[in-house]
């Protein structure tokens, strides 16, 4: 299995200003992904980070907003830009187990709160 | 299109008493049924999965599953609860064929056990 550690846990930002997530895991995967838990809300997928190439987004996301950098094979950062109070939510980074793909690994999320 | 609807947002039970928690999808293809569990402050974890083969599927501490594929259902169960299996349930379907690890999340359900 995959251990995933990601930064913040949780933080409180202003309107305006944006923040980058970061998402480490221990050993070498191809393809990450980050997802949104909105508050009472189930899991939503933004979009996957594959190393060496733009990632793909989900409809209803976009580069602009979510910007998206993937240096590696164990890390990669998400960032949440111009942030409005809708953007309140936990950001989740996830990878598969690279055995069949079947399942996904997640990290233990930021829960990030827009004032 | 996909989409999984968890029938009740929340259960409260009292210790050592059943519970069943339900799930149903849609979906105009083969998919793979998972349920993940979130505790508190936690990323999230498998729980169980169905792939194929045999409808009755059994997890991690003591839930199982069984994939009903003319009712379109993947209810979970345990049959006697503890307080620690106080947590946030999620169903989650996969396509089959599909390349990437594109989820589709029910909105949850929060099992709440009581002493």
């Amino acid at each position: 299995s995959a251990v995933i550690s990601q930064k913040p846990s949780r933080d409180i930002c202003q309107r305006g200003t944006s923040l980058t997530i970061q998402c480490q895991v221990d050993s070498q995967v191809t393809m990450m992904f980050w997802y949104r838990q909105q508050p009472g809300q189930s899991l939503t997928l933004i979009a996957t980070a594959n190393q060496g190439s733009e990632a793909t987004y989900e409809s209803g996301f976009v580069i602009d907003k979510f910007p998206i950098s993937r240096p590696n094979l164990t890390f990669s950062t998400l960032t949440v830009s111009n942030m409005s109070p809708e953007d309140s939510s936990i950001y989740l980074c996830s990878v598969e187990d690279g055995t069949g793909g079947e399942k996904l690994f997640f990290g233990s999320g930021t829960q990030l709160s827009v004032l | 299109a996909q989409s999984v609807t968890q029938l009740d947002s929340q259960v409260p039970v009292f210790e050592e008493a059943p519970v069943e928690l339900r799930c149903n999808y849609s979906s105009s293809v083969s998919v793979y049924l998972f349920w993940y569990v979130q505790y508190p402050n936690q990323g999230l974890q498998l729980l169980l999965k169905y792939l194929s083969g045999s409808t009755l599927v059994k997890g991690i501490n003591g839930f199982e599953a069984e994939f009903n594929k003319s009712q379109t259902s993947f209810h979970l169960r345990k049959p006697s609860v503890h307080i620690s299996d106080t947590a946030e349930y999620f169903c989650a379907v996969r396509p089959l064929g599909f390349q990437g690890g594109k989820l589709i999340f029910g909105q949850g359900t929060e099992l709440s056990v009581k002493p």
